[in-house]
């Protein structure tokens, strides 16, 4: 029962280096996101997809980009990585918008130096 | 401007006693509520939620109570049990943030034994 699988775990990157978040799901669910989480702060979105091949912006897209080429996946990259963007980051999917129950992916750190 | 205030960092509470946790919001247009737990090196998981059309709901030691006219929401746990340490968050929804969620900072609860 793997659910929501992100990859890497665990990634160091030096600022304008270039890394591709994976997030995969195995509950054909319509909706994915990604969220950041820094520290005293709730979950921040970064970007979503309401099905395969869309894509939206979240609260805070700039410097992300995403791709959603299947339905089971939803990929976030970072083009030229800087500190700011130090943050766990944390996939989501959810089989439609109307109870905002989420199923979480465990997690990714990003440092980037 | 956060739209969705958890203002105690942490909550500390004796086995077996009653836990609260407290959330604000400013949005009156937010219709929907929930509450979400995180373990350390895990994702959050969906507790339980409650619509704006009511002010209470059960499930188990889980009770969520919401206040509309004070913009305010709650959450009982009872009894606490030492696996109920973990952060706390509170999150909300409604149609004008795209019923995108709208999450708190999180409360750290300690259940002492």
């Amino acid at each position: 029962n793997a659910g929501v699988t992100q990859t890497p775990k665990f990634r160091v990157l030096k600022t304008g280096q270039s890394m591709t978040l994976l997030c995969a799901q195995d509950m054909n669910h319509e909706y994915m996101y990604w969220y950041r989480q820094d520290p005293g702060m709730g979950l921040r979105l970064i970007h979503y997809s309401v099905g395969e091949g869309t894509t939206a912006k979240g609260e805070v897209p700039d410097g992300y980009n995403v791709s959603r080429l299947k339905k089971q996946n939803f990929l976030l990259g970072l083009e030229s990585a800087a500190p700011s963007q130090t943050s766990v980051y944390f996939c989501a999917s959810s089989p439609d918008r109307s109870t905002g129950e989420l199923f979480f992916g465990e997690g990714s750190r990003l440092t980037v130096l | 401007d956060q739209q969705v205030k958890q203002n105690s960092p942490s909550l500390s509470v004796q086995e077996g006693r009653i836990s609260i946790l407290n959330c604000d919001y400013t949005n009156s247009m937010f219709d929907y509520f929930l509450w979400y737990k995180k373990y350390p090196a895990e994702g959050p998981t969906f507790l339980i939620s409650i619509s704006s059309i009511k002010d209470k709901n059960e499930d188990g030691r889980f009770t969520v109570f919401l206040n509309k006219s004070a913009k305010h929401l709650s959450l009982h746990i009872v009894p606490s049990q030492p696996g109920d340490s973990a952060v706390y968050f509170c999150a909300a929804s409604g149609w004008d943030s795209n019923y995108q969620l709208i999450w708190g900072a999180g409360t750290k609860l300690i259940i002492k034994p």
